[in-house]
């Protein structure tokens, strides 16, 4: 969508390498979320964020709302990693979330 | 984590039949969404309930739609009637407070497929 933007689209990455996702917002957000949707459809939530970093295991996420983006770091990529990972800003405080096109990361062996 | 069960997984129906989607979110939750996607696009926002009410709805939430959560069962997605391009996964979300003060749980979501 154009009022969230996701960087890649798509990605394949060898399996222990490292890579970041981006998420540019033309919404003033104030409060992302990250997700996998995984081969089956499932969404998991990976992060919530306020403005700040968060890590959990191998990932880690940023979100910048004064320079409006927010990004998503992997390391040591492993193939259950494969799936779509969506970004989604909530603007003005309204549980509303617009989410943007998703990045399809693709680990291999 | 807190789980979203959405119920059925699959529907596979006749245009300009009814039909309802069905949501059993995290129980303490307060807060409903419907959020809408069409295979290959992004998910988009349909509508967020709260103390039995709407709150906000999108332009994708037509007339044909409605939502309702009576005495604290499945929240409920209905569509009266449906159309072709009513075809898409529907994914439910809860939060226990709104206005983003937490994260979203979503289900896995229910497949309509209108014919």
């Amino acid at each position: 969508g154009d009022k969230v933007k996701q960087s890649p689209s798509a990605l394949s990455l060898q399996e222990g390498t490292n890579s970041a996702l981006r998420c540019n917002f033309s919404i003033a957000a104030t409060t992302v979320q990250w997700f996998l949707q995984n081969p089956r459809g499932s969404l998991i939530n990976l992060f919530y964020l306020v403005p700040g970093t968060k890590e959990n295991g191998r990932l880690k996420s940023a979100f910048d709302s004064k320079e409006s983006y927010s990004t998503l770091h992997i390391r040591d990529a492993q193939l259950e990693d494969s799936g779509t990972y969506f970004c989604a800003a909530e603007g003005a405080n309204t549980g509303k979330l617009t989410f943007g096109d998703g990045t399809v990361l693709t680990v291999k062996p | 984590g807190p789980k979203v069960l959405q119920i059925p997984s699959h529907q596979i129906i006749d245009m300009g039949q009814m039909v309802t989607l069905n949501c059993d979110p995290v129980s303490n939750h307060l807060y409903f969404y419907w959020y809408k996607q069409i295979l290959g696009q992004q998910m988009e926002f349909l509508v967020n309930f709260y103390n039995g009410k709407v709150m906000e709805k999108s332009k994708l939430f037509k007339d044909q739609f409605s939502v309702e959560r009576p005495d604290g069962s499945y929240f409920t997605l209905k569509i009266q009637p449906t159309a072709l391009e009513d075809s898409a996964v529907y994914f439910c979300a809860s939060s226990y407070l709104g206005g983003g003060q937490n994260t979203l749980y979503f289900g896995a979501g229910t497949r309509l497929s209108v014919l």
